[in-house]
């Protein structure tokens, strides 16, 4: 089973720039996930969707931040404009159910970093 | 708000050596805890999912253990290896299965 994709793996742009970063997830799991990660922290949500509805972006700062899944597969997420406190990295996941819970899969990350 | 703390945030121990990692919650109110290891520049990688109603869980040299009473899991690497090296994050769901990390612990196997 192939794993979440994310691209690119690496980002570095100056402030005020735009960026966007891909992800793909588990062939069937309904649920995508951004997190943000600065270094030294845990991962923290920016937005959940269930298929292409979102779910929960109560974290995501929505005058720089957007996200979207379009046709419930693949998403995007964009930064217009950046800001050096954007540089960290950027992780998809998705999730399956086990049982009556939801574990959730990690791709390996974009790493952004802000001049 | 569901908060999660790591303790130590870092640990170095020889090669060989039995050692435990914990985690605290403060609402116990969680439906499961899991258990992930980063490697650095790397995505998670799941290691362990306890569901609310058990106890612990086991694969090889991990075991994790669930106590929703004290809001606490612990995380026991026995035999450590140089590979282990890595940090080991613990994460508890919020509603709609939003996670809530902790920073993590930072794990160096010396050989």
């Amino acid at each position: 089973e192939a794993g979440v994709a994310q691209s690119p793996r690496y980002k570095i742009i100056e402030k005020r720039q735009s960026v966007a970063f891909w992800c793909n997830p588990i062939s069937g799991h309904a649920t995508l996930y951004w997190y943000q990660q600065i270094l030294g922290q845990g991962p923290k949500l920016l937005i959940q969707f269930q298929n292409n509805g979102v779910v929960d972006d109560s974290q995501l700062p929505k005058d720089r931040f957007s996200a979207e899944r379009l046709k419930g597969v693949d998403s995007t997420l964009k930064i217009q404009p950046a800001k050096l406190e954007d540089s960290a990295v950027y992780l998809c996941a998705s999730s399956r159910l086990v049982g009556r819970m939801y574990e959730q899969f990690f791709g390996p990350g974009t790493r952004l970093t802000v001049l | 708000k569901q908060e999660v703390t790591q303790i130590p945030a870092a640990l170095s121990v020889p090669e060989g050596e039995n050692l435990v990692l914990n985690c605290s919650f403060t609402d116990s109110a969680i439906y499961n805890l899991q258990w992930f290891r980063q490697d650095p520049g790397k995505g998670l990688t799941s290691l362990l999912l306890i569901q609310s109603s058990q106890r612990e869980q086991t694969s090889g040299r991990l075991n994790a253990s669930l106590d929703k009473s004290s809001g606490r899991s612990t995380l026991y690497i026995a035999a450590s290896q140089p590979g282990d090296s890595a940090t080991y994050l613990c994460a508890v769901p919020r509603v709609s299965e939003k996670l809530v990390f902790g920073k993590g612990t930072k794990l160096t196997v010396n050989p």
